[in-house]
């Protein structure tokens, strides 16, 4: 079966030091992952879009990195504006661009001072 | 430009009431999707909408229904409503030849 799992479930860091989520996933033929921010209360942010093994997205402190099983969510130096929860998505439909996108539960990031 | 909006922000009902939900997609988006988020949960995808129809449906039953406007906006009913519907329900908007999604604020339902 088709699945996205997410882990850790929750991260508590120190404001500069750097770690990595990590986001696995069984969909075969992926036509691409996505992660997303989402602060408590709210809809999720995009932040970016991975299509092949390979492929490396960069934003502010966080870069995306995808392998043929998983992806990466690097966080560089956060700062206590960083803390949400990050969720990475798959769409489950082949051969259309019309299709639902598959959730992990999300990892839950808290950056203190 | 103006990103996905949805009404009203927050909503309180009662057990077997029905509720309406309003959604308008990012300017140039003519797609829309709805998902369910519980509490501590990743989104759950209820349907999506393309060219005023139906396109894809996830696993809710027959009481959540939709409707896409010709100016790409959309509406999500919910008929009968039980406790186990509350929740934050999202709206996203893409273009149909890709799947990036962007999604609006959400309409916390509550029901009591």
């Amino acid at each position: 079966e088709d699945q996205v799992t997410q882990s850790p479930e929750a991260l508590r860091l120190q404001e500069g030091e750097s770690s990595s989520l990590n986001c696995s996933y069984t969909v075969s033929g992926l036509r691409g992952l996505f992660w997303y921010r989402q602060d408590p209360g709210k809809g999720p942010e995009f932040l970016f879009t991975l299509y092949s093994a390979g492929e490396e997205k960069e934003k502010e402190r966080l870069k995306a990195t995808l392998t043929k099983k998983e992806s990466f969510l690097h966080i560089t130096a956060p700062k206590p504006e960083d803390s949400a929860t990050y969720l990475c998505a798959v769409p489950l439909d082949r051969g259309s661009t019309l299709g639902r996108l598959y959730f992990g539960r999300g990892t839950q990031l808290t950056v203190w001072p | 430009d103006a990103g996905v909006t949805q009404s009203p922000t927050h909503l309180i009902k009662t057990r077997g009431q029905q509720v309406t939900l309003r959604c308008s997609p990012k300017s140039g988006h003519d797609t829309v999707s709805w998902y369910q988020q519980a509490l501590g949960q990743g989104p759950q995808f209820i349907f999506q909408y393309y060219e005023e129809e139906e396109r894809q449906r996830g696993n809710f039953p027959d009481r959540f229904s939709g409707h896409q406007f010709p100016n790409y906006s959309s509406e999500l009913n919910v008929n009968a409503l039980w406790l186990g519907d509350s929740a934050l329900y999202l709206c996203a908007s893409s273009l149909v030849r890709n799947n990036e999604q962007f999604f609006g604020p959400g309409t916390r339902l509550t029901v009591l």
